[in-house]
């Protein structure tokens, strides 16, 4: 089955610092850029950090630019999210999630076509 | 950063309705929306590509249109499984999504 399955959440103090991993299956993640995605309890969604098929590129939201650190692990089919300084607002479920993309004459669009089960980052102070 | 506006933010229909979703973009993003649906609990589910493109699984009721600034999620005929939150995202700049439109039974 392809899947993308979260692990690394928890409780954690303001300032402190939590992993996050996503492992995936049934697919090989090396053809993927790779993103992470966070939705606050009771709010909608807020896109985290990227990075690109070899690792090379990488992309921060404002909010967590400068403590969060994406990377990956194509020999361990695995994507991680380190998260340091952490604060309330970081509290969230987490998202793994695969892009695609389609290619047209003058056109690419990329989208998120799997998304893992999440995982719950609670901070407090 | 290019903000996404939905509208309505919540809505209530019956099965069997036809129901429409728009999004507004902040500025011209040409066809570079996407749609996902959304069950309490759940993961984001992919419907809607490139504006228009029906995700491979996804039921022929929904579709999608729209360009420039104006983009609308419609469901045909609104069936039980259809009640949760819609999200659109756009990817002609740093992503950014939608408020979402909770779909409600009436």
């Amino acid at each position: 089955e392809v899947q993308l399955v979260e692990s690394g959440g928890g409780l954690v103090q303001v300032g402190g610092s939590l992993r996050l991993s996503c492992s995936a299956s049934g697919f090989s993640l090396d053809s993927f850029a790779m993103h992470w995605v966070r939705q606050a309890p009771g709010k909608g969604l807020q896109y985290v950090s990227a990075i690109s098929i070899n690792g090379g590129s990488t992309y921060y939201a404002d909010s967590v630019k400068g403590r969060f650190t994406i990377s990956r692990d194509n020999s361990k089919n695995a994507l991680y999210l380190q998260m340091t300084s952490l604060r309330a607002e970081d509290t969230a479920v987490y998202y793994c999630v695969k892009e695609s993309i389609l290619v047209v004459p003058a056109a690419s669009y990329w989208y998120f076509d799997l998304w893992g089960r999440g995982t719950l980052v609670t901070v407090s102070s | 950063d290019i903000q996404m506006t939905q509208s309505p933010s919540s809505l209530s229909a019956s099965v069997g309705d036809r129901v429409t979703i728009t999004c507004r973009a902040s500025q011209t993003i040409t066809n570079y929306v996407n749609w996902y649906q959304q069950k309490p609990g759940k993961a984001p589910k992919l419907l809607i590509y490139a504006a228009s493109n029906l995700q491979s699984g996804v039921a022929s009721r929904f579709s999608g249109t729209g360009s420039g600034t104006v983009f609308t999620l419609t469901i045909s005929s609104l069936q039980a499984e259809d009640f949760a939150t819609y999200y659109c995202q756009q990817s002609y700049g740093d992503p950014t999504f939608g408020q979402g439109t909770k779909v409600e039974i009436k």
